[in-house]
């Protein structure tokens, strides 16, 4: 299994700001996923990251509200940007591993985004 | 999008089993059936995966009907920490290489009681 941390583990943030949060993982991983969490909703996935190319953005996120860097095979950074109440959430980075024929996918324990 | 349908709230006596069901009629023949479950205020965690034969591990039990349109996560002996979010998730999956992108629902509230 990976172990994953982030930073911050939440943060007050006022509107039109922007704020970047970290995905350290302790293992080499190829993939990494960026979701987010509206308050009482399900996970929602906002992008893939690999390293070494552009991450890939699900629909209705966007690279310049939510750039993602991934500069190598142990971490990834999320920018939320411009933000707006709406995009207080908790967002947690993934990453997915193979233990045998197995595809596990470990979740950090997520950054608390609360945007006033 | 999810793929896939549960009841939104269960509860379960502690030391009983927790059956959760979850739909996914629209299934197709690669992709694989996983359960994670998110505890208040963590990160989700993986429980299990299979694609038709029935599994278990250390966790829990997982059984596909054998028209693979809906399957049933079996906890055999809740216990008060088992209480959380159970989410049922349908994805494509091949050696060598996934797709890695996970749709979540809106899963199911287990409700362990004493």
């Amino acid at each position: 299994s990976a172990v994953i941390s982030q930073k911050p583990s939440r943060d007050i943030c006022q509107r039109g700001t922007s704020l970047t949060i970290q995905c350290q993982v302790d293992s080499q991983v190829t993939m990494m996923f960026w979701y987010r969490q509206q308050p009482g909703q399900s996970l929602t996935l906002i992008a893939t990251a690999n390293q070494g190319s552009e991450a890939t953005y699900e629909s209705g996120f966007v690279i310049d509200k939510f750039p993602i860097s991934r500069p190598n095979l142990t971490f990834s950074t999320l920018t939320v940007s411009n933000m707006s109440p709406e995009d207080s959430s908790i967002y947690l980075c993934s990453v997915e591993g193979v233990s045998g024929s197995s595809y596990e996918q470990y979740f950090g324990p997520g950054t608390r985004l609360t945007v006033t | 999008d999810a793929k896939t349908t549960q009841p939104p709230s269960m509860d379960c006596a502690e030391g009983r089993a927790a059956n959760l069901p979850c739909n996914h009629s629209t299934i197709s023949g690669n992709e694989y059936v996983y359960w994670y479950r998110q505890i208040h205020s963590q990160g989700p965690q993986y429980i299990i995966h299979g694609l038709k034969n029935n599994e278990t591990n250390e966790m829990a039990s997982l059984i596909i009907t054998e028209d693979r349109k809906s399957s049933t996560l079996i906890l055999p002996h809740a216990t008060l920490r088992d209480t959380a979010v159970y989410y049922c998730i349908v994805r494509v999956q091949w050696r060598g290489s996934t797709l890695g992108r996970l749709y979540f629902g809106r899963g199911t509230q287990l409700t362990v009681w004493p």
